[in-house]
């Protein structure tokens, strides 16, 4: 199994600044993914984070304003650009274990925007 | 990914098995059953998956029809800690494929 680290766990920002997240995974993984999880709602994919190469973004997520970090093989930073209160979520790093059978989440970061 | 429906909550009693269902009648022939779960304040938890045949772990089992368009997550006694909300979701299992969730059951689990 995947440990996967998050920091920080939460943090209360002020509207228009940002906000760089980061994930650590205790072993080597191909593809990072970090997720958005609105109060009250499922969890969306923002973007798929590949080692070497830009990520890729879902329908509604643009790099400008979640642009993300995979320096490699074990770590990815998602930053949150020019906060605003809607932003307010919780978000999540993922890793699929070395036989792409069982995905492993971190704890989350609970991101307020006041 | 093929879209899976799932009622939006269910209560059930400690000690009694929970069965979850999960329609997915639009699932591949590649794509597998997963399902995970979201105690509250937690990132998601992976409780089993399977491909046509049912699976048990030491979590819980999973039934799939034989048709494949549904299944079942049964937790076979369940505690006060098992109160989540569980997601069904149906996956090509290969790298990059990634997982989409969907609403979820949010079970609540009464003494």
């Amino acid at each position: 199994s995947a440990v996967i680290s998050q920091k920080p766990s939460r943090d209360i920002c002020q509207r228009g600044t940002s906000l760089t997240i980061q994930c650590q995974v205790d072993s080597q993984v191909t593809m990072m993914f970090w997720y958005r999880q609105q109060p009250g709602q499922s969890l969306t994919l923002i973007a798929t984070a590949n080692q070497g190469s830009e990520a890729t973004y879902e329908s509604g997520f643009v790099i400008d304003k979640f642009p993300i970090s995979r320096p490699n093989l074990t770590f990815s930073t998602l930053t949150v650009s020019n906060m605003s209160p809607e932003d307010s979520s919780i978000y999540l790093c993922s890793a699929w274990d070395g036989w792409n059978t069982e995905a492993f989440f971190g704890q989350g970061t609970r991101l307020t925007v006041v | 990914d093929a879209k899976t429906t799932q009622p939006p909550s269910m209560d059930c009693a400690e000690g009694r098995a929970a069965n979850l269902p999960c329609n997915h009648s639009t699932i591949s022939g590649n794509e597998y059953v997963y399902w995970y779960r979201q105690i509250h304040s937690q990132g998601p938890q992976y409780i089993i998956h399977g491909l046509k045949n049912n699976e048990t772990n030491e979590m819980a089992s999973l039934i799939i029809t034989e048709d494949r368009k549904s299944s079942t997550l049964i937790l076979p006694h369940a505690t006060l800690r098992d109160t989540a909300v569980y997601y069904c979701i149906v996956r090509i299992k290969a790298a990059g494929n990634k997982l989409t969730f969907g609403g979820g059951t949010r079970v609540l689990v009464k003494p």
